[in-house]
């Protein structure tokens, strides 16, 4: 198995510019979330989804859009890039809810817009 | 060059000695706690879990103890290596979709 995987590593973005962050598992989890990770600050998420189908924000979801067509994959969308998205991302899965199974990583995407 | 961890709390071990790291979570009702560890430029990984009905839980190398009079978490890591330098946090959930994620110690082994 390969896991969580993401992509791109790396992607530097000007200001109002849009693109998606890939995030795909292979594991048949049902839960999927992302994360987004600031320096010196926990992990913050940003929405998640219980299954193929649906969605539903987390702590941070402004800026930013999902959908969840497959089980295998959570891409993440950013409409207007802005500086306050300048973050390190990550997609998470998990074959139980939260309270009864732990998270699995992937690497992350590390996002710089100028 | 890292964007996570600076900042951070470090705590410097002697290779071989044991190593103690801290963690004060925030909602009395959490009842699933959890320990990563984060490499340099990897996601989190999973260590060790602890439920709220125990107050310790062993595994390979590492013991997790859990205070909830307090809402104490600590991780302990027995006979620390070069390989477990890394940035550990812990995670709470009280059985929602989610969690709170601690900001992170990290722990820097000297030889």
């Amino acid at each position: 198995n390969a896991g969580v995987t993401q992509t791109p590593k790396f992607r530097i973005l000007k200001i109002g510019q849009s693109m998606t962050l890939q995030c795909t598992q292979d594991m048949n989890h049902n839960y999927m979330y992302w994360y987004r990770q600031d320096p010196g600050m926990g992990l913050k998420l940003i929405y998640y989804s219980v299954g193929a189908g649906i969605t539903d924000k987390g702590e941070v979801p402004n800026g930013y859009n999902v959908s969840r067509s497959t089980t295998e994959d959570f891409p993440l969308r950013l409409e207007l890039a802005a500086p306050s998205q300048t973050s390190v991302y990550f997609c998470a899965s998990s074959y139980r809810r939260p309270s009864t199974d732990t998270q699995y990583f992937g690497p992350g995407t590390r996002l710089t817009v100028l | 060059g890292e964007s996570v961890g600076l900042h951070l709390p470090t705590l410097s071990v002697q290779e071989g000695d044991n190593s103690i790291i801290n963690c004060a979570y925030s909602n009395s009702a959490s009842d699933y706690f959890i320990w990563y560890k984060q490499e340099s430029g990897k996601g989190p990984q999973f260590i060790i879990d602890i439920r709220s009905n125990m107050d310790k839980r062993q595994g390979q190398r590492v013991t997790v103890l859990l205070n909830k009079t307090v809402k104490h978490l600590s991780l302990q890591i027995a006979a620390t290596q070069p390989g477990d330098s890394a940035v550990y946090f812990c995670a709470e959930t009280s059985g929602t979709y989610k969690y709170i994620f601690g900001t992170g110690t990290r722990l820097k082994v000297l030889a």
